[in-house]
């Protein structure tokens, strides 16, 4: 049982690039979460979505996208990368049964 | 809105002290309340939680927090802090009730242990 996974772990990007950044549970999560998380700033809510075909803004969506066409899978998508994306963003999930939220281990954008 | 203060940026304390890491929140109704640890280049990891019963709740690793309602407040103690419990910790809340339970966080609190 991996839980929520996340990749890659570390990437840079230039200003204007595109990437994805994969998050997976194995939990049978119905709820799926991506936030960043920003230097004495917390944690912001980007998207979330509550099953598959399902997904809704959270406080800070500009410049992103998402998608959850499978249960396991919810991909963070950034097409025009500017240098205010820089962060750590965290993939969370949890069922629908319980309150708890469980975090993957995050992934490091620096955007150049 | 609903928010959550941590006043304390950054804490330090001497190995072996106690420790009360402060939390209050602004909600209209008594909200689901967590904390979370994130110990440096890792994920956040859930230390405990209250939802409804008993004001005092423990958690992992001999922490405990206590909901005081007539304070807002959800802060978390240890009475003797290890090394190892230099971290990051956020409190969080979640709407009682809410469709999505969308975790709003604090800005965190940055605890240095001394030796």
């Amino acid at each position: 049982n991996a839980g929520v996974t996340q990749t890659p772990k570390f990437r840079i990007l230039k200003i204007g690039q595109s990437m994805t950044l994969q998050c997976t549970q194995d939990m049978n999560h119905n709820y799926m979460y991506w936030y960043r998380q920003d230097p004495g700033m917390g944690l912001k809510l980007i998207y979330y979505s509550v099953g598959a075909g399902i997904t809704d803004k959270g406080e800070v969506p500009n410049g992103y996208n998402v998608s959850r066409s499978t249960t396991e899978d919810f991909p963070l998508r950034l097409e025009l990368a500017a240098p205010s994306q820089t962060s750590v963003y965290f993939c969370a999930s949890k069922s629908g049964t319980e309150e708890t939220q469980y975090f993957g281990p995050g992934t490091r954008l620096l955007v150049l | 809105a609903q928010s959550v203060t941590q006043p304390d940026i950054h804490i330090t304390v001497s190995e072996g002290a106690s420790l009360e890491l402060r939390c209050n929140y602004s909600y209209g109704a008594t909200p689901y309340l967590f904390w979370y640890v994130q110990s440096p280049g890792q994920g956040l990891q859930l230390l405990l939680k209250y939802f409804s019963g008993d004001t005092l709740v423990q958690g992992i690793k001999g922490f405990e927090a206590e909901f005081k309602r007539s304070q807002s407040s959800f802060n978390l103690r240890k009475p003797s802090v290890h090394w190892s419990d230099a971290a990051e910790y956020f409190c969080a809340v979640a709407p009682f009730g809410g469709a999505t339970n969308k975790l709003i966080f604090g800005t965190g609190t940055l605890l240095a242990v001394q030796p």
